[in-house]
C-alpha cells in the first residue's frame, strides 16, 4: 500500500489570492497521479491525470505539476473564487497495482 | 443521467444487521471501485473489479465485507453483521481506461450503524 500524503490539510484564503497544495507520494514503482476536487454534498471530480515526469496540466485557473523523481505534485489555483471551496485530494497508482491510493485531502475555504 | 448512480444514499441500521450497497456504474465502464471514507481521512481502496472479476480485494477489511458484479456492470457491497466502527461513506467509482482514465465517482452510500 502507497503512502500518499497532502499538506496542508486545510487551508483558508480571501478570494482573489493565489494558492497552492502539495501532494507526495513513493517515487519508486509510480505509475500515475490523479487530482480530484471533492465539493459538499457532490460526488467527486477528476481534475487531471499525469504520468510523466515533468507533465504540467491546466484546466482554467487551476494548474499542476509532476515530479517523479523526488515524488511530488503541486496543485496551482489562480485568482481563487469561492466556488474553488472543496477537499483537493490526489491519489497515485504504483506499478503493477490497480489500488489507487488516495491522500486525506488539502480542504479549500475562499472567503468572499 | 449518464453518472455513476448509488443506493440508498442513506442507510442507517443496527448493530448485527446485514446491509446491501448498490452500484450503477457508467455504461461501458469495466473498471468498478468501491472506496469507504471516513471523517478527515482520504477515501480508502476496498475492492477493484474488471469486468466480471474481483481483481483486487485486498482492501476488504475482514470477511464480513463482500462484493460483487455477476453482469460486469451493477455491483453489490454487503456488509454481513454490521459494527458500529462500519459507518462511514460508501463511494463507488468507474473507469473506461484503466489506470491512466479518470475514475468517475458516484455521490456514496452513507452508512450509520447504531
Amino acid at each position: 500500500i502507497l503512502n500518499v500524503e497532502q499538506s496542508p490539510q486545510s487551508l483558508h484564503v480571501q478570494e482573489g489570492d493565489s494558492t497552492n497544495f502539495t501532494c507526495s507520494f513513493p517515487s519508486s514503482n509510480f505509475y500515475a497521479l490523479h487530482w480530484y476536487r471533492w465539493e459538499t454534498a457532490k460526488s467527486p471530480e477528476a481534475l487531471f491525470v499525469m504520468t510523466l515526469n515533468g507533465d504540467e496540466k491546466k484546466k482554467g485557473r487551476i494548474s499542476a505539476t509532476l515530479n517523479t523523481k523526488e515524488g511530488y505534485s503541486y496543485l496551482y489555483i489562480k485568482g481563487s473564487q469561492p466556488e474553488d471551496s472543496a477537499t483537493y485530494l490526489c491519489a497515485s497508482f504504483g506499478a503493477g497495482s490497480y489500488q489507487l491510493t488516495f491522500g486525506k485531502g488539502t480542504k479549500l475555504s475562499v472567503i468572499p | 443521467g449518464a453518472g455513476v448512480s448509488q443506493t440508498p444514499s442513506n442507510k442507517v441500521t443496527e448493530k448485527g444487521k446485514y446491509v446491501e450497497l448498490r452500484c450503477d456504474p457508467i455504461s461501458g465502464h469495466t473498471a468498478l471501485y468501491w472506496y469507504r471514507q471516513s471523517l478527515g481521512q482520504g477515501p480508502e481502496f476496498l475492492i477493484y473489479f474488471q469486468g466480471t472479476g474481483a481483481a483486487d480485494d485486498s482492501g476488504l477489511p475482514n470477511d464480513r465485507f463482500f462484493a460483487v458484479r455477476p453482469e460486469g456492470s451493477v455491483s453489490t457491497l454487503k456488509i454481513q453483521r454490521t459494527e458500529r466502527g462500519d459507518s462511514a461513506m460508501y463511494l463507488c467509482a468507474s473507469s473506461a481506461s484503466g489506470r491512466t482514465g479518470e475514475l468517475f465517482f458516484g455521490e456514496g452510500s452513507r452508512l450509520t450503524v447504531l
